[in-house]
């Protein structure tokens, strides 16, 4: 069984550009859901994807969107990038009607906006 | 964005010795989870709860879900070296609405002197 798998690891990119980070969901998941974790802090919600269609969001602007796609991997997409949005940034995976089922979570992807 | 209540923030413990964490909400929760965070890397899933007052345990550690559904508590026996990370546990309210997200708590850095 195949866990979850983000990407790039790594990511420095500059104030105002866009940057797309990437998750494949574990093997038998239906479900992402993406979270901004600051330093020192717990990670915070902010949407999750069930059948390609958003279905809930947390407290963060609409520069944040994303995608899910057929074979339920995920995009998150960060438009005009803001030395606030440097951080680690983890999805998650579940099997659920956006349901309660448990959520695994990648490795995460470090951005650093300089 | 809203976080849980979580203490202590930090412990420094020598090996062999019990921990004890907990965290508290203003709001209830139909599920607790608790999550161990290395550096660098994505939480990973060590217990789930799922019914006020449940007691779960994991090997060493164990896990119970308050009879309010406002708090939770995690205890680790017998700490060992590997045990060194930031616990974080998180509230899951599944109200039958569309999402599910995890709210988090701000995390426990657990050290263990050998």
């Amino acid at each position: 069984e195949t866990g979850v798998t983000q990407s790039p690891t790594h990511l420095i990119k500059t104030r105002g550009q866009q940057v797309t980070l990437r998750c494949s969901s574990q093997s038998g998941h239906n479900t992402v859901s993406w979270y901004q974790q600051a330093l020192g802090q717990g990670p915070q919600f902010i949407f999750q994807y069930y059948r390609e269609e958003e279905n809930g969001r947390g407290n963060f602007p609409p520069r944040f969107s994303g995608l899910q796609f057929p074979n339920y991997s995920s995009e998150l997409n960060v438009n005009a990038l803001e030395l606030d949005d440097s951080a680690l940034y983890l999805c998650a995976s579940s099997f659920g009607g956006g349901g309660a089922d448990t959520q695994y979570f990648g490795p995460g992807t470090r951005l650093t906006v300089l | 964005g809203q976080q849980l209540n979580q203490s202590p923030q930090s412990m420094f413990i020598q090996e062999g010795e019990d921990v004890s964490m907990n965290c508290t909400s203003s709001s209830i929760f139909n599920t607790w989870l608790w999550y161990k965070q290395d550096p660098g890397e994505g939480p990973v899933l060590l217990i789930a709860l799922y019914k006020a007052g449940e007691l779960t345990s994991n090997g060493r550690l164990t896990a119970q879900f308050g009879i309010t559904r406002k708090d939770s508590f995690l205890n680790i026996s017998a700490s060992i070296p590997s045990d060194v990370g930031i616990y974080f546990c998180a509230g899951q309210l599944n109200s039958g609405g569309s999402n599910y997200k995890l709210t988090f708590g701000k995390g426990t850095l657990l050290t263990v002197n050998p």
